[in-house]
């Protein structure tokens, strides 16, 4: 049982690059999320979708955009990768409110 | 605007002693108030979660205490192990997104 997979776990680019993080839930959830951990600062929701074709910003949404074809799956996109996008990034999803299932994470780091 | 207060932000426990977490919350609307548990490298995972019409919520060392006139609600880790060092989040939610307290470091130290 898979559960919530992310990919890559780790990823290193230049100012300006682009770059997709990857997203796959088998619990065949309705609700899936992005959050992104700093130091100090706790978990700050990205973006969210509470079903296919159905997005919807979070605390923190400026830099990146979502997209929500399946329900398995919602990459988040970094169209132009600056320093403050230096990250951990953690996609989760849940069936019910409050008992989100998280993934291992993404360690982003932007040079 | 941070609607989940926590703290502290470290806490270092001698083995055997009691953990305690606290958060704050502004909102009257939350109606569940889960806590999460981060190890290094990984993803948080749901420990305990409490819903406002119960007091106190017990499951083996992990105990959440409920305060809805203060809007308070604590952790207490009890008997406390080196197993038990990560981070703690606290959060809340009323069938939205959840929102997170900037969590709390624990290190049980023997």
């Amino acid at each position: 049982n898979a559960g919530v997979t992310q990919t890559p776990k780790f990823q290193v680019l230049k100012t300006g690059q682009s770059m997709t993080l990857q997203c796959a839930q088998d619990m065949n959830h309705e609700y899936m999320s992005w959050y992104r951990q700093d130091p100090g600062m706790g978990l700050r929701l990205i973006h969210y979708s509470v079903g296919a074709g159905i997005t919807d910003q979070g605390e923190v949404p400026n830099g990146y955009n979502v997209s929500r074809s399946t329900t398995e799956d919602f990459p988040l996109r970094l169209l132009s990768a600056a320093p403050s996008q230096t990250s951990v990034y953690f996609c989760a999803s849940r069936r019910l409110p409050g008992e989100l299932f998280f993934g291992e994470g993404s360690r982003l780091t932007v040079l | 605007q941070q609607q989940v207060k926590q703290s502290p932000q470290s806490l270092i426990v001698q083995k055997g002693g009691i953990s305690i977490i606290n958060c704050a919350y502004e909102n009257t609307a939350f109606d569940y108030f889960p806590w999460y548990q981060q190890f290094p490298g990984k993803g948080p995972a749901l420990l305990i979660a409490i819903r406002p019409d119960v007091s106190e919520k017990k499951e083996g060392r992990f105990t959440i205490s409920f305060n809805k006139s203060a809007k308070q609600f604590s952790l207490h880790i009890m008997d406390s192990q080196p197993g038990d060092s990560a981070t703690y989040f606290c959060a809340a939610t009323y069938n939205t997104p959840l929102v997170f307290g900037k969590g709390t470091r624990l290190s049980v130290i023997a």
